[in-house]
């Protein structure tokens, strides 16, 4: 059974800095991994999907890369802003199915 | 729609009663998903359509759970004889098509079961 890893559960960090969140799967038999974005109270917003061929996706100020062989995947978050303040969740796209399979997620607060 | 929702927002209900859950996909995406979230996790899956047919309902936890879309848009999501344990955050999302490509959420509806 696939499981996906978020560390760390929880980051506060000062506005600017360059962030990195992490994220781990079990099985490295998936068709895709996707970072998305929830604030409290609403739904999830996609931020980028990798497909498993792919190494990395870039948008704005948000790199995302995928190590399928090690099971592992890194979103990178450069010069951060309080409006980056939310929860980022990790999911995969098991390689025969359609749902996906989350982790737990990163809280990440920036501060001003 | 320009995106997913659903409907209501918040229901509060007593042990034992029976709710439904509302979910109205993008116009044209042929796949919905149901997921749950419970308090600081992220979600789990429950049903998969695409159009009217539950192509996949390994996710539902117990006979009490059960999900329909008959004309292969709206969904709803029925629980009977509701539990403590079923509060949760019910996620709705589409996509295109299913063939795995990005999944649109909707807001939610919060469940409390007392």
């Amino acid at each position: 059974k696939q499981e996906v890893t978020q560390i760390p559960a929880a980051l506060s960090v000062p506005e600017g800095e360059n962030l990195v969140l992490n994220c781990s799967f079990t099985d490295s038999a998936i068709y895709n991994l996707q970072w998305f974005r929830q604030d409290p109270g609403k739904g999830l917003t996609s931020l980028l999907l990798i497909q498993s061929s792919q190494r990395e996706q870039t948008s704005g100020r948000l790199n995302a890369s995928l190590d399928k062989s090690s099971g592992r995947s890194t979103l990178y978050i450069a010069a951060s802003q309080p409006g980056d303040s939310a929860t980022y969740l990790c999911a995969v796209t098991p390689g025969s199915a359609r749902q996906l399979t989350f982790g737990s997620g990163t809280q990440l607060t920036v501060l001003p | 729609g320009a995106g997913v929702s659903q409907t209501p927002s918040n229901k509060v209900t007593e042990k034992g009663k029976y709710v439904e859950l509302r979910c109205d996909p993008i116009s044209g995406h042929t796949a919905l998903y149901w997921y749950r979230q419970s308090l600081g996790q992220g979600p789990e899956f429950l049903i998969y359509f695409q159009g009217t047919g539950a192509a996949d309902d390994s996710g539902l936890p117990n006979d009490r759970f059960f999900a329909v879309r008959p004309e292969g848009s709206v969904s709803t999501l029925k629980i009977q004889r509701t539990e403590r344990g079923d509060s949760a955050v019910y996620l709705c999302a589409s996509s295109f098509s299913g063939t795995q490509e990005t999944q649109y959420f909707g807001p939610g509806t919060r469940l409390l079961v007392l």
